[in-house]
């Protein structure tokens, strides 16, 4: 399975944009680039996800490279909310795959007021 | 409100004494998996279900069991349960077609 590296943790004031980065050089064709966080003692959220194309939501924006090896969340305004882990998965659509997520370490992202 | 369910939220047992995590959510979901959470280790998932009566392991199968009777509920078995399974655990779901997964709150179960 295509593995995904992440900072262990990342800091930002609130406010700012934040740029969460993701490195993942062995992603195939297959592979779609999904974002979720933890917040503090609750189950995984979706973010976003994307194949090749930038992609925005409601909650974040997602720019994958060219090469599709890495990729970056980013959150325009953080808040104070917004501080939780947050995990980039990549997830085979291939049929036999089922619809399983891997997840890593993740990064912790921490907001100052 | 589309949600995953869970219960219950907290649960502390002996060793050897058989219990039931239960699940469900209320959107008409094909897939349902369930997962563990350990410090260090992140999540990891369990069992999978892509559909009524079809099951499959997921990276660390060993002493659960799970049966999906119903779409909507995904029952996590632990027969026998050990130390070694206290954890902390999430059910999710999400449908063929989509690519969002819905998880539920967590059960923290501890066992002695």
């Amino acid at each position: 399975d295509a593995k995904t590296t992440q900072p262990n943790s990342m800091e930002s004031n609130e406010e700012e944009p934040v740029h969460l980065p993701c490195n993942h050089s062995t992603i195939s064709g297959t592979d779609y680039i999904h974002w979720y966080r933890q917040l503090p003692s609750q189950g995984p959220e979706y973010v976003i996800h994307g194949l090749t194309s930038n992609v925005n939501n409601r909650m974040a924006s997602l720019a994958i490279a060219e090469d599709r090896k890495s990729s970056t969340l980013i959150l325009h305004r953080a808040t104070l909310r917004d501080a939780a882990v947050y995990y980039c998965i990549l997830r085979d659509v291939g049929y036999n795959a089922g619809n399983m997520l891997t997840f890593g370490g993740g990064t912790r992202l921490m907001v100052k007021p | 409100e589309a949600q995953v369910t869970q219960n219950p939220r907290y649960l502390i047992t002996v060793t050897g004494k058989k219990l039931t995590v239960t699940c469900s959510q209320n959107m008409n979901h094909e897939y349902m998996s369930w997962y563990r959470q350990d410090p260090g280790l992140g999540l990891r998932q369990i069992y999978y279900s892509m559909n009524v009566e079809v099951t499959d392991k997921g990276d660390v199968p060993e002493g659960y069991k799970v049966s999906r009777k119903e779409k909507r509920n995904f029952p996590l078995i632990l027969e026998s349960p050990s130390p070694n399974q206290t954890s902390l655990y999430f059910c999710a779901s999400t449908s063929l077609e989509g690519y969002e997964q819905y998880f539920g709150p967590g059960t923290r179960l501890t066992v002695t």
